[in-house]
């Protein structure tokens, strides 16, 4: 899920597979996780959170896992919509424990729905 | 549902001149942020809130500075724009449990579109 130079790692799915998008994350003393959808011209909408004492978490649709041991994120989406193509951001609290400390965030992936 | 506004979609000023982002959030959020995101960059951190009349500096504090009065409304102020202060800024905004070390998810506004001419 990292990008390099200034190109958006892209992904590209067929309408009603499943995607998975993964995510490296840099500070191993983080706590807290997160994944936002941003579409073209609006600001990121939040779609999970997890916890560092979680490996796993699931909502509608979507499942974050946790993979602590080696500092990577992954978001699930199961039977991608059309609506599901975005730019998708893991996120990270920049210093744990702090509370309202900002968060730290991957460059982002572009997802593709084909039909 | 948690609302952030921000109180311009685009914006266009010149070199030199005071620009004053404004954003209002409407659930009683302790948290506030400025962001700003550039192509290639992601969001980037800028300053935050904890409380009113609180601040702390993010990770690209230079050239901003920012301002709470209310509980409500932050604001960020470029004191003299330049050309590489173009960009999207985005506000958000979060629930307060700093005292239990915790951090909440975050809740963002649609974003100003800033060009520095």
């Amino acid at each position: 899920g990292e990008s390099v130079g200034l190109h958006l790692p892209t992904l590209s799915v067929q309408e009603g597979d499943n995607s998975i998008i993964n995510c490296a994350y840099s500070n191993s003393a983080s706590d807290y996780f997160i994944w936002y959808k941003q579409e073209s011209g609006k600001g990121p909408q939040f779609i999970i959170d997890i916890r560092s004492n979680m490996d796993k978490r699931q909502g509608q649709r979507v499942t974050v896992l946790l993979n602590k041991t080696v500092k990577h994120l992954s978001l699930q989406i199961a039977a991608t919509q059309p609506g599901d193509s975005a730019v998708y951001f893991c996120a990270e609290n920049r210093y744990s424990g702090g509370g309202a400390d900002g968060l730290t965030f991957g460059k982002g992936t572009h997802l593709i729905i084909q039909p | 549902d948690v609302k952030v506004t921000q109180s311009s979609r685009y914006l266009v000023k010149r070199t030199g001149e005071k620009v004053f982002l404004e954003c209002v959030q409407d659930m009683d959020h302790e948290n506030m942020f400025w962001y700003r995101q550039d192509p290639g960059l992601g969001l980037r951190l800028i300053y935050f809130s904890y409380d009113v009349k609180m601040k702390e500096k993010g990770d690209i504090p230079e050239g901003y500075s920012v301002s709470r009065e209310k509980k409500e409304r932050f604001s960020l102020i470029l004191e003299s724009a330049s050309t590489n202060q173009t960009s999207m800024y985005l506000c958000a905004s979060s629930w307060g449990r700093r005292r239990l070390g915790l951090t909440d998810t975050q809740y963002f506004g649609p974003g100003t579109r800033l060009t520095v001419l």
